[in-house]
């Protein structure tokens, strides 16, 4: 069975730019997470999706971040403007609905310049 | 709301040698206490989880932490370490809630740099 799948694995931009994270889940997983880590740090929670529903939102920072799952399934979290403290780890996770345990993807390094 | 603590940033052992990671939470509900590990620019991997039951919980590869409540602490040990084994580890932390359970809470992490 495939893992969580994210790309792109690595991503340089300048400031000002945008930038787009995608991540496919484990097959069947209908709760989605995005977490930021920041360096020397644990992750922290963006944004949790339920299906196609976003029902944990507050704390993503909304006037820069977005992110969508229109179909239940796949996932992009964008970041526009990027600005230079957005230099972190972006991981996506997914489980079971109203399991507990959690998977992880790769995750995606970004650096902004 | 949850909070872990994992009390040091680095640990330094020699193979062979026994370890402990230490992991103390905060919180006012119940909760479920997970350990996962990162590999260098990998991501996380599910290590060993208390759900329930027995305190004392094992991994595939040598690991086991316990559950203690009344310390509120879930340390991680393995008795006998290898090089294989340096990578950092993340306690992390879920409160049982009615709906069913709330999101993790991660610690900031602890390196563990084992040499020969």
């Amino acid at each position: 069975e495939a893992g969580v799948v994210q790309s792109p694995r690595y991503k340089i931009i300048e400031k000002k730019q945008p930038v787009a994270f995608w991540c496919n889940p484990i097959s069947g997983h209908n709760t989605l997470y995005w977490y930021r880590q920041n360096l020397g740090q644990g992750p922290e929670l963006l944004i949790r999706y339920e299906n196609e529903e976003a029902v944990d939102d507050s704390q993503l920072p909304k006037d820069r971040f977005s992110a969508e799952r229109l179909k239940g399934v796949d996932s992009t979290l964008k970041i526009q403007p990027a600005e230079l403290g957005d230099s972190a780890v972006y991981l996506c996770a997914s489980s079971l609905l109203n399991r507990e345990t959690q998977y992880f993807g790769p995750g995606t390094r970004l650096l902004v310049l | 709301a949850q909070s872990v603590t994992q009390l040091d940033s680095q640990v330094p052992v020699f193979e062979e040698a026994p370890v402990e990671l230490r992991c103390n939470y905060s919180s006012s509900v119940s909760v479920y206490l997970f350990w996962y590990v990162q590999y260098p620019n990998q991501g996380l991997q599910l290590l060993l989880k208390y759900l329930s039951g027995s305190t004392l919980v094992e991994s595939i590869n040598g690991f086991e932490a316990e559950f203690n409540k009344s310390q509120t602490s879930f340390h991680l040990r393995k008795p006998s370490v290898h090089i294989s084994d340096t990578a950092e580890y993340f306690c992390a932390v879920s409160a049982q809630t009615n709906s069913g359970y709330s999101t993790l809470t991660f610690g900031k992490g602890t390196m563990l740099l084992v040499s020969p």
